[in-house]
């Protein structure tokens, strides 16, 4: 089983503030990095897809890079609302994975308090 | 809009009972998968199958069974349900290797 990191575990951040999480993958076989949120009682929607060393990715508000090299991810959420509460996961691909080529850090759960 | 449709969301079930969990897709994918999500531990793969009839153990396959009999299809088993299988079982499912993966919206097992 690969070791996919996610930290901080939780996160308390205030509204309006601006916060970072980071996911951390093996730095070989990389084939592909994703980024889902998971809010209460709903599924876990992609935010993002990333594939190249250097990516970076932005939806309004939410952006991420992408290190392969060195085998990190940050997810950047700029003026937090509290719509952004969620768990967000990162999910690693691995070349040659097949239809299982994929691991799920266990998510950072971010709170944004009014 | 895509679709992944788990028929059950909130079950309570028996110890020792069979218990079926129903996972439908529209969009046509090849691949599809069953996790369970439980406090501290993550999403963890139970079963994943990339074709009819054909599938592969995760990561904690132990008292579960699936079937894929038809492509839009996949159910998750459990032959004799126990009290540590109470869970958060969430399906998924996506296209090639490397794509969005599409999820329902979970069911809830408590097993009593």
């Amino acid at each position: 089983i690969l070791n996919v990191e996610q930290s901080p575990q939780s996160l308390h951040v205030q509204e309006g503030d601006s916060t970072n999480f980071t996911c951390s993958f093996p730095s070989s076989n990389f084939y592909a990095l994703h980024w889902y949120r998971w809010e209460t009682a709903k599924s876990p929607e992609a935010l993002f897809v990333m594939t190249l060393n250097g990516d970076e990715k932005k939806k309004g508000r939410i952006s991420a890079t992408l290190n392969t090299k060195e085998g990190y991810s940050y997810l950047y959420i700029k003026g937090s609302q509290p719509e952004d509460s969620a768990t967000y996961l990162c999910a690693f691909y691995r070349i040659g994975g097949g239809a299982d080529g994929l691991t799920f850090g266990k998510g950072t759960h971010l709170i944004i308090q009014p | 809009d895509v679709k992944v449709t788990q028929s059950s969301r909130y079950l309570v079930k028996r110890t020792g009972e069979k218990v079926f969990l129903e996972c439908v897709q529209d969009m046509d994918h090849e691949n599809m998968f069953w996790y369970r999500q439980d406090p501290g531990l993550g999403l963890r793969l139970i079963y994943f199958s990339y074709d009819v009839k054909m599938k592969e153990k995760g990561d904690i396959p132990e008292g579960y069974s699936v079937s894929r009999e038809k492509k839009e299809r996949f159910s998750l088993i459990l032959e004799s349900a126990s009290t540590n299988q109470t869970s958060m079982y969430l399906c998924a499912s996506r296209g090639p290797t490397g794509n969005t993966i599409y999820f329902g919206e979970g069911s809830w097992l408590t097993v009593v």
